[in-house]
């Protein structure tokens, strides 16, 4: 169990540029979750995915913002036009339901800076 | 809806004193309460998690319990190392039929020799 892995771990791009963001579950985790977490606070829920299937998007999540899980398995999370408001760390996370309980195991993140 | 209300900080305490670090919850439904723990420069740990009423959990010298009478989960622990120090997330698990985790606003603790 090699725990959630996310790439970039930092990311530094202009304002107006689009930026990519991949992670990769916990493998036979089914659900995978993204979170914005910014300085001094809990994160917050983006965006869940159950399979390939996004089931659930908060209000947070923008036009400009687009998640894609292709194949039930790695997602990929993309910013169109950053602002310098997007600056934050991104957070993945991905569970396997089991007997009721549902627990998100968190990968490391990526720091996102806009200039 | 759902929400989190956690101590501010940040805390400091001298090496091996006591840690509370409380946390109430609102909640729809009955969810499972989890504590996160953040070490500088990381991502998320899951410290511990209860699922049901006055289930406790525990992990590395740390305990909670799911009180809902009180609807709070505080973070206890009884000698504190310099290892402790880092920020600690409530958190409230999926209700109410929506999947997303609701986190507090963290507590810092620093542990100082």
């Amino acid at each position: 169990d090699t725990g959630v892995s996310q790439d970039p771990r930092h990311k530094i791009t202009k304002r107006g540029q689009n930026v990519t963001f991949r992670c990769d579950p916990i493998s036979e985790h089914n659900r995978l979750y993204w979170y914005r977490q910014t300085l001094g606070q809990g994160p917050e829920f983006l965006t869940y995915f159950q399979n390939e299937a996004q089931l659930e998007k908060s209000r947070l999540l923008s036009d400009r913002f687009s998640a894609e899980r292709p194949k039930g398995s790695f997602s990929t999370l993309e910013i169109q036009r950053t602002e310098q408001g997007d600056s934050a760390m991104y957070l993945c996370a991905s569970s396997l339901p089991d007997r009721g309980t549902d627990t998100q195991y968190f990968g490391p993140g990526t720091r996102l800076t806009v200039l | 809806g759902d929400s989190v209300t956690q101590m501010e900080g940040p805390v400091t305490l001298s090496e091996e004193a006591f840690l509370t670090i409380n946390c109430t919850y609102t909640a729809t439904g009955y969810p499972s309460l989890f504590w996160y723990v953040q070490y500088p420069g990381e991502g998320l740990q899951l410290l511990l998690k209860a699922t049901k009423a006055d289930d406790k959990g525990s992990n590395k010298g740390f305990e909670a319990t799911y009180r809902k009478e009180t609807t709070s989960f505080h973070l206890e622990k009884g000698s504190v190392q310099v290892s402790d120090s880092a920020v600690y997330f409530c958190a409230l698990g999926p209700s109410g039929g929506y999947q997303k985790v609701t986190f507090g606003t963290g507590t810092k603790l620093q542990v100082i020799p």
